[in-house]
């Protein structure tokens, strides 16, 4: 069954540090996509990024990145020299190809609260 | 900002009752899903519609239900509220030519409380 494991539930850093979120998946498909997605108290999910299940290459956005591992389930996100903007719950996802590829389901972990403090 | 906007924002009704939820999607985008937040916990997909029909459901029961309108904005239902239905309701809207694993826009959603 699909699944989607944020083990760590909360991490509290001071700012400058980096820091690693960690995240694993459980998935029978051979085609699917992993997702990041930041929730700051506001309420709204911001999406981070999108990597498909045929692109393990790891990419880098300014002080983020992500790294996929396959052979593990895994896809974390590094957070380089940590600022107290950062600081909000992230929810790693999952979609597989349900419902012949028509739907747009999102399979959400638990979230880990970042806490960025000065 | 996304262009996923829901109202109410905050909203509280008593056990029994019936609440109607509003999502007016991104520019562009013909599809919406909606998902339910409990406190502490990811969101967990209710149901998708997309030409004003629902083509994918989680495990909501029947009294969990929505519309979608010819402008793509979209309405969530819930019948016989329980306690238990209190959560942060969110929206997101996507292309659905794009297919599954496409880039979903969320809302601000909706928080629910039951008394």
């Amino acid at each position: 069954a699909q699944k989607v494991t944020q083990a760590q539930t909360e991490i509290s850093v001071v700012e400058k540090e980096d820091v690693t979120l960690d995240c694993v998946y459980e998935t029978r498909d051979t085609t699917y996509y992993l997702f990041w997605y930041k929730q700051p108290p506001s309420g709204e999910l911001v999406f981070l990024i999108r990597r498909n299940s045929f692109d393990e290459q790891n990419e880098i956005s300014g002080r983020y990145s992500w790294n996929f591992q396959k052979s593990t389930s895994s896809f974390n996100f590094t957070i380089t020299a940590s600022q107290v903007v950062d600081s909000a719950v992230y929810f790693c996802a999952l979609s597989e190809k349900a419902y012949g590829g028509a739907t747009n389901k999102l399979i959400f972990g638990t979230g880990t609260l970042l806490a960025v403090q000065p | 900002e996304t262009g996923v906007t829901q109202s109410p924002t905050h909203l509280i009704k008593t056990r029994g009752q019936q609440v109607t939820l509003r999502c007016s999607s991104q520019s562009g985008h013909n599809t919406v899903s909606w998902y339910q937040q409990a406190l502490g916990q990811g969101p967990q997909f209710i149901f998708q519609y997309y030409r004003e029909e629902e083509n994918g459901r989680g495990n909501f029961p029947p009294r969990f239900s929505g519309l979608q309108f010819p402008n793509y904005s979209s309405e969530l239902n819930v019948n016989a509220l329980e306690l238990d239905d209190s959560a942060l309701y969110l929206c997101a809207s996507s292309l659905y030519q794009a297919g599954f694993g496409t880039e979903a826009f969320f809302g601000q959603g909706t928080r629910l409380t039951v008394v």
